[in-house]
């Protein structure tokens, strides 16, 4: 099976200021999806933004971007400008025929 | 649009008893739901993936029996956890696909968290 890493149980950033979350993957399919949702004490995952393994070219979603490297099996999650609300968990996730989540990071923003 | 709920959003039970936890897709047609559980600080494991008017695929490990889910309609899915412990005491989310949609574009919803004493 598919195994999701977070080696970042918890992590602090300034407000405003830029935080990357880690995330590994272990797989031997060529074809899947990645993902990093977000889980605010609302417990609602939030797609935050999602990433095609075919594609190089990285994603990115207003303040939200990933490295995506895939020969190193690696998908970073990087927030800039980070901002109160960005303040929940965040979980990196694979899709090749059904979800693999990761064991999450717990972001807290500091005013 | 793309709206999924759960009810109830949390619920306490005696254990022995069974409660049955209500996945719709508000604003669209759902052929297919999957049932997550999530436990204290930990991922999201996939329990089930179920299409509408046939029987759930259970992942390994997830026993059938006592986690009964039905697909009954486009836009609802039921877990019944039946003779429920205090193990079973989680975080159950639900997810959603829409007819068309590749498989990996799921809709969450809040969850439901479940209490057994």
């Amino acid at each position: 099976a598919q195994t999701v890493t977070q080696s970042q149980p918890e992590m602090s950033v300034q407000e405003a200021e830029t935080v990357t979350l880690s995330c590994t993957y272990d797989t031997s399919e060529s074809d899947y999806y990645l993902f990093w949702y977000k889980q605010p004490p609302s417990r609602q995952m939030i797609l935050v933004i999602r990433q095609e393994a075919y594609k190089q070219q990285n994603a990115t979603e207003n303040r939200f971007s990933v490295n995506f490297q895939k020969a190193a099996k690696s998908f970073s999650l990087k927030i800039s400008d980070s901002q109160l609300g960005d303040a929940a968990m965040y979980f990196c996730a694979y899709h090749g025929n059904q979800f693999y989540f990761g064991t999450g990071t717990s972001l807290t923003v500091i005013p | 649009g793309a709206v999924v709920s759960q009810h109830p959003s949390r619920v306490i039970c005696k254990s022995g008893t069974s409660v049955k936890i209500e996945c719709r897709s508000l604003d669209f047609q759902a052929t297919t739901m999957f049932w997550y559980r999530q436990f204290p600080k930990k991922s999201l494991m996939l329990m089930a993936t179920s299409n509408e008017g046939s029987k759930a695929t259970y992942e390994q490990g997830v026993e059938k029996d006592k986690f009964l889910i039905n697909h009954a309609s486009l836009t609802l899915s039921t877990l019944t956890v039946t003779s429920a412990h205090p193990e079973d005491s989680s975080f159950y989310i639900c997810s959603a696909r829409a007819p068309g949609q590749t498989q990996e574009t799921q809709y969450f919803g809040p969850g439901t968290r479940l209490l057994v004493l």
